[in-house]
């Protein structure tokens, strides 16, 4: 059975100071790993999809990365706009289904 | 490009009325479609996912039922509803074989049973 970890759960920061989000997991096979950025009341926004070991991807203030283990959403310079719960996922060879990590809700403050 | 459209936005039930959720999806042809539950404070919970029209698969027994009666549309639906089935529900679509099955949600319906 597939796994997402996702730590922290909360992460609180000032704007300016970088951090990163972890993602560990476990899957027979990985089709693709997904980072959702997800605001209060709203339904996920998709930010990256991973494919493969060393592959990275960047998006304004954040990058992530992948090893065969566990991904990373790094926040460069964060702004109170960043504040959102951001989201894990992975899809494995076999099926259609995200299994989906708990998130970790991001605070950046002025 | 794709959208997906979701309604209602908001809305409050009381125990044992019925429930009807629709979903529908503009600009792609044959898309997967599932239903997502987030419980307060909690994660992504996979409710039915659809390949193809009438083609229907659980993955958490409950007293909800899923609907494709088109190609395009999905439909969430409950003939009576208990007080655990509060949640935010969300619509999603992905494209078969395409992006590692990137999933796409809407914006999500916002329940409460009363």
């Amino acid at each position: 059975e597939d796994q997402v970890t996702q730590s922290p759960e909360a992460l609180r920061l000032q704007e300016g100071e970088s951090s990163s989000l972890n993602c560990s997991y476990t899957v027979s096979g990985l089709r693709g790993l997904f980072w959702y950025r997800q605001d209060p009341g709203k339904g996920p926004e998709f930010l990256f999809t991973l494919y493969s070991a060393g592959e990275e991807k960047e998006k304004e203030r954040l990058k992530a990365t992948l090893t065969k283990k566990e991904s990373f959403l790094h926040i460069t310079a964060p702004k109170p706009e960043d504040s959102a719960t951001y989201l894990c996922a992975v899809n494995n060879n076999a099926g259609n289904m995200l299994t989906f990590g708990g998130g970790t809700r991001l605070m950046v403050k002025p | 490009s794709q959208t997906i459209h979701q309604w209602p936005a908001t809305l409050v039930q009381p125990v044992g009325s019925p429930l009807s959720l629709e979903c529908t999806v503009e600009g792609t042809s044959n898309p997967n479609l599932y239903w997502y539950r987030q419980a307060a404070g909690r994660g992504l919970q996979l409710l039915f996912y659809s390949v193809g029209i009438g083609q229907i698969s659980s993955e958490v027994p409950q007293n909800l039922s899923a609907s494709r009666p088109q190609d395009r549309q999905f439909i969430l639906s409950s003939k009576k509803l208990l007080l655990s089935d509060s949640g935010f529900y969300l619509c999603a679509w992905s494209v078969p074989g395409f992006s590692g099955n990137t999933i796409y949600f809407g914006e999500g319906s916002w329940l409460t049973v009363v």
